[in-house]
C-alpha cells in the first residue's frame, strides 16, 4: 500500500489542453514535493511546497499543497509535449526524517 | 546534467551474486540517498547518510547495505541478489540533511538479475 496515492495513473492528452493530477494521503507531511522524470534519466525537482493552502506557479505550473498538508496537486495550463513524463510527488515527515514517494503519474502529451 | 554521477549504467547478473553500485555526489553535497525505483513498487527510499554517517533508513533489505566513505563518494552493496532485486537503483545528493532541501538525483545503475 502507497502511503501517496497520485491520480490517475496514466493520463494521455493533445497539446493545449489543461489537466491535473493528485498527490494524496492520510498523513501529514512536513513538506511536499513534486518531481517529473524522464525516460532514463533521474527525478528532477520541479517545486517544494511546505506550508498548508500554499499555492506555487512555475510557469505553467501550478501547485497547490492542501490546508492540512495531507494532499496536493499540480495543474498544467495548455500542456506542451515537452511535459511529457512521470511526475512524482514526495512527501517529507521532518520527525522522523522520513521521505516517500508516490507510484506517480505518467503523463503523455500528444502533438 | 545534475552533476551526481553513478555507475555502472547498467549490470547483468546472476541470482545469489553480489554487486556494488557506486555513487559520486554533487561537489559540496555532504548527503547521498539511494532509491530503489521498479515497476510495480514505484520509487522506493533505502537509506541517507550525511558526512560519513547513517541518518535515515526506510525500506532496506538485510541483504543490502551502504556506506558513505571520507571523500563522500558512496557504495550500496546488494548481496544474495533475487530476481526481484531488478530494478533501477538511484542516488541522489543534497547540501544538507534535511527537508525542504533539493535532492539532486544521478541517471541511475539499471540492475539485471537473471
Amino acid at each position: 500500500t502507497q502511503l501517496l496515492e497520485q491520480s490517475p495513473q496514466f493520463l494521455s492528452i493533445q497539446e493545449g489542453e489543461n489537466l491535473t493530477v493528485y498527490c494524496n494521503s492520510s498523513s501529514v507531511f512536513s513538506s511536499l514535493q513534486w518531481y517529473r522524470q524522464e525516460p532514463g534519466e533521474g527525478p528532477v525537482l520541479l517545486v517544494t511546497v511546505v506550508t498548508g493552502g500554499e499555492v506555487k506557479k512555475l510557469k505553467r505550473l501550478t501547485f497547490q499543497f492542501g490546508d492540512a498538508r495531507k494532499d496536493s496537486s499540480l495543474h498544467i495550463t495548455a500542456a506542451q509535449t515537452g511535459d511529457t513524463g512521470l511526475y512524482l510527488c514526495a512527501g517529507y515527515n521532518y520527525n522522523n526524517n522520513d521521505m516517500r514517494f508516490g507510484a506517480g503519474t505518467r503523463l503523455t502529451v500528444k502533438p | 546534467d545534475s552533476g551526481v554521477t553513478q555507475t555502472p549504467k547498467h549490470l547483468i547478473t546472476a541470482t545469489g551474486q553480489r554487486v556494488t553500485l557506486r555513487c559520486s555526489p554533487r561537489s559540496g553535497d555532504l548527503s547521498v540517498y539511494w532509491y530503489q525505483q521498479s515497476l510495480d513498487q514505484g520509487l522506493q527510499f533505502l537509506i541517507q547518510y550525511y558526512n560519513g554517517e547513517e541518518r535515515a533508513k526506510g525500506n532496506i533489505l538485510e541483504r543490502f547495505s551502504a556506506q558513505q566513505f571520507p571523500d563522500l563518494h558512496s557504495e550500496l552493496n546488494l548481496s544474495s541478489l533475487e530476481l526481484g532485486d531488478s530494478a533501477l537503483y538511484f542516488c541522489a545528493s543534497s547540501v544538507t540533511s534535511g527537508s525542504p532541501d533539493t535532492q539532486y538525483f544521478g541517471p541511475g545503475t539499471r540492475l539485471t538479475v537473471l
